[in-house]
């Protein structure tokens, strides 16, 4: 059972390029989400789903954007990057717990795709 | 703003310690605390989480304790072994699931 899986897990990028984070799951979970994680910053949420079609923002979505046309995948779209997207990316999927949103389930993570912004 | 505040930022214990992590959070409507485990070059993974209407929350060396009036909740490691040696994230949960700054932990041999 893979989980969560992102690709690539390095990528170096000029100032102004754009790139697609991958992500997909095979736990057949509703809700997906993208983190990214700074030195004392702990994770912040840049966009989630909770489910295909659905897409919403979170904390820090400027300069992102997310997709969802299946269950199983989340990508994630960076458009003309800079120094400031410069982080460690987490793609994370939970089952649907509550018949809310907040959904208070476990989060399952993948390994984390290092960005680098040059 | 919901906010979840973390302390220390880093730790460094001895084997058989006991280290203490501590969060501190204002939205009195959160109600789900977890804290996430994280090792070098992995993703975060649910280590063990409260709800507040207990005090405290035991598995196996792992122990959260949680006082609601203070708004306050801490993780305590027993015995603490250098496989222990990881980040740990304590979040909150309101209208979405909110990270503290996170603790790196160390435990030496």
């Amino acid at each position: 059972n893979a989980g969560v899986t992102q690709t690539p897990k390095f990528r170096i990028l000029k100032i102004g390029q754009s790139m697609t984070l991958q992500c997909t799951q095979d736990m057949n979970h509703n809700y997906m989400y993208w983190y990214r994680q700074d030195p004392g910053m702990g994770l912040k949420l840049i966009y989630y789903s909770v489910g295909a079609g659905i897409t919403d923002k979170g904390e820090v979505p400027n300069g992102y954007n997310v997709s969802r046309s299946t269950t199983e995948d989340f990508p994630l779209r960076l458009e003309l990057a800079a120094p400031s997207q410069t982080s460690v990316y987490f793609c994370a999927s939970s089952r649907k717990v509550t018949p809310f949103f907040p959904n208070t389930g476990e989060l399952f993570f993948g390994e984390g795709s290092r960005l680098t912004v040059l | 703003q919901q906010q979840v505040k973390q302390s220390p930022q880093s730790l460094i214990v001895q084997k058989g310690g006991i280290p203490i992590i501590n969060c501190a959070y204002e939205n009195t409507a959160f109600d789900y605390f977890p804290w996430y485990q994280q090792f070098p070059g992995k993703g975060p993974a649910l280590l063990i989480a409260i709800r507040p209407d207990v005090s405290e929350k035991k598995e196996g060396r792992f122990t959260i304790s949680f006082n609601k009036s203070a708004k306050q909740f801490s993780l305590h490691i027993m015995d603490s072994q250098p496989g222990d040696s990881a980040t740990y994230f304590c979040a909150a949960s309101g209208s979405r699931l909110t990270f503290g700054e996170g603790t790196q932990l160390t435990v030496n041999p």
